[in-house]
């Protein structure tokens, strides 16, 4: 079965440090991978994707993230946070023409 | 511009009522979802369709159902079946990238 598990539901990180928020996957087959940042009340914005090609994907407002077939993690990472970057993150797995999304990790930066 | 519309943003209904939640795409795309959000529990799939007039359950699609009469339009009827329904419900279109819409705060009294 297909399933993407983030493990930390909240990640503190000081203004200017860097910053990872993790996720694992299990897919059989090549998966196609996603981050997906998500504002109060709001829907989900794309930050980056893996399909094929370098292991590291650079993506929207200076985040990136890194495929390691091996360890099967997708971990989104950001070399300085900013205060704003506080949100809601969310991995996701799309192999089946499904997009199926791990349970989400609150990221909060402080000044 | 070309995206997701999602009404009304915020809707409330009374136990026991069926309520339709509105999802309209303009972006010319295949296949549609909808999703529900829970605090602490990501995004679980209701139900899915890939192309007109054929639709496809998700991993939690009791108490709801859908229909894709037209291309554009996949709207998600919330039932007095459905024994939570009160979430935050997310549609989204795919065709090589997901767009998703700004989502429907759904609250049950």
């Amino acid at each position: 079965a297909q399933s993407v598990a983030q493990p930390e539901d909240q990640v503190n990180v000081a203004e200017g440090n860097p910053l990872t928020v993790k996720c694992t996957y299990s897919v059989s087959g090549n998966p196609y991978l996603f981050w997906y940042v998500q504002y109060p009340n709001r829907g989900l914005q794309f930050l980056l994707k893996y399909i094929t090609g370098d292991n590291l994907v650079k993506g929207s407002y200076g985040f990136e993230a890194e495929f390691n077939k091996s360890q099967t993690s997708f971990h989104l990472k950001k070399p300085s946070a900013l205060v704003s970057d506080s949100a809601l993150y969310f991995c996701a797995l799309s192999n089946t023409g499904k997009l199926i999304f791990g349970q989400g990790t609150t990221l909060q930066v402080k000044p | 511009d070309g995206g997701i519309t999602q009404s009304p943003k915020y809707l409330f209904r009374k136990e026991g009522q069926n309520v339709t939640l509105s999802c309209e795409q303009n972006l010319n795309h295949d296949a549609m979802y909808w999703y529900r959000q829970d605090p602490g529990q990501g995004l679980r799939l209701i139900y899915y369709s890939q192309i007109v007039n054929d639709f496809q359950k998700g991993d939690i699609a009791e108490g709801y159902s859908v229909s894709r009469e037209k291309k554009e339009s996949f709207p998600l009827t919330v039932t007095s079946a459905q024994k939570n329904p009160t979430a935050f419900y997310l549609c989204a279109s795919f065709q090589a990238g997901y767009t998703f819409g700004s989502g429907t705060r759904l609250t049950v009294v």
